[in-house]
């Protein structure tokens, strides 16, 4: 069955430093989607993109945040100079090409920022 | 805008008992709703989905959840739960529209299925 995957499963980065995240969606899935869980919280929607474009994004999803589909398989979230409140699971997620069509999580990343 | 509301944080339940976990919704426009699973250190796994038609969505490993409009409901349940069930568990909506597209997640309930 075909899945999402993410590297690294693990990043450990210090404060101000600028980390990428990376994400291989279903490779016939059209919608990409970030989201983040800092601990003991809830999932959090940070942004989505589809046609080469962000469609929505969140209030969390500010300046030093970026997304890229830089060739056909794969997405990544970009963090520009990390904050020590960024330490977070960080989950990619596709979707096909349907509004009813199911959001497809990956394993996620753990983010520490020390 | 969307929320929502997951009641019970932690739900402690014996193996073979059934159980509920109770999740509550608001929303200005009309909404898909799931549930998700999340089993330690991993990703989430949807559980199930109400899309439309009938109120009772069966979903996998013997879960099931209702639609109720009327109390902007959608509880999961199971009649009988084993130890694999352990797990975080996230009730979830987003808005019909393709431009509605994210999910807003509850804060999970923690189910702890003991011997």
């Amino acid at each position: 069955e075909p899945e999402v995957t993410q590297t690294p499963s693990h990043q450990v980065t210090q404060m101000g430093q600028e980390v990428i995240l990376r994400c291989v969606p279903i490779s016939n899935h059209l919608y990409f989607y970030w989201y983040r869980q800092i601990l003991g919280q809830k999932v959090e929607f940070l942004v989505s993109f589809y046609n080469n474009e962000i469609s929505e994004k969140s209030e969390i999803f500010d300046d030093q945040f970026s997304v890229e589909r830089p060739d056909g398989s794969n997405f990544t979230l970009k963090i520009r100079s990390t904050k020590l409140e960024d330490s977070a699971m960080y989950f990619c997620a596709s979707a096909g090409t349907t509004s009813t069509d199911t959001q497809y999580f990956g394993p996620g990343t753990r983010l520490t920022v020390l | 805008a969307q929320s929502v509301t997951q009641l019970d944080s932690q739900v402690p339940v014996f193996e073979e008992a059934p159980v509920e976990l109770r999740c509550n919704y608001s929303s200005s426009v009309s909404v898909y709703l799931f549930w998700y699973v999340q089993y330690p250190n991993q990703g989430l796994q949807l559980l199930l989905k109400y899309l439309s038609g009938s109120t009772l969505v069966k979903g996998i490993n013997g879960f099931e959840a209702e639609f109720n409009k009327s109390q902007t409901s959608f509880h999961l349940r199971k009649p009988s739960v084993h130890i694999s069930d352990t797990a975080e568990y996230f009730c979830a909506v987003r808005g019909r529209l393709r431009s509605q597209g994210n999910l807003i997640f509850g804060k999970g309930t923690k189910l702890s299925v003991k011997p």
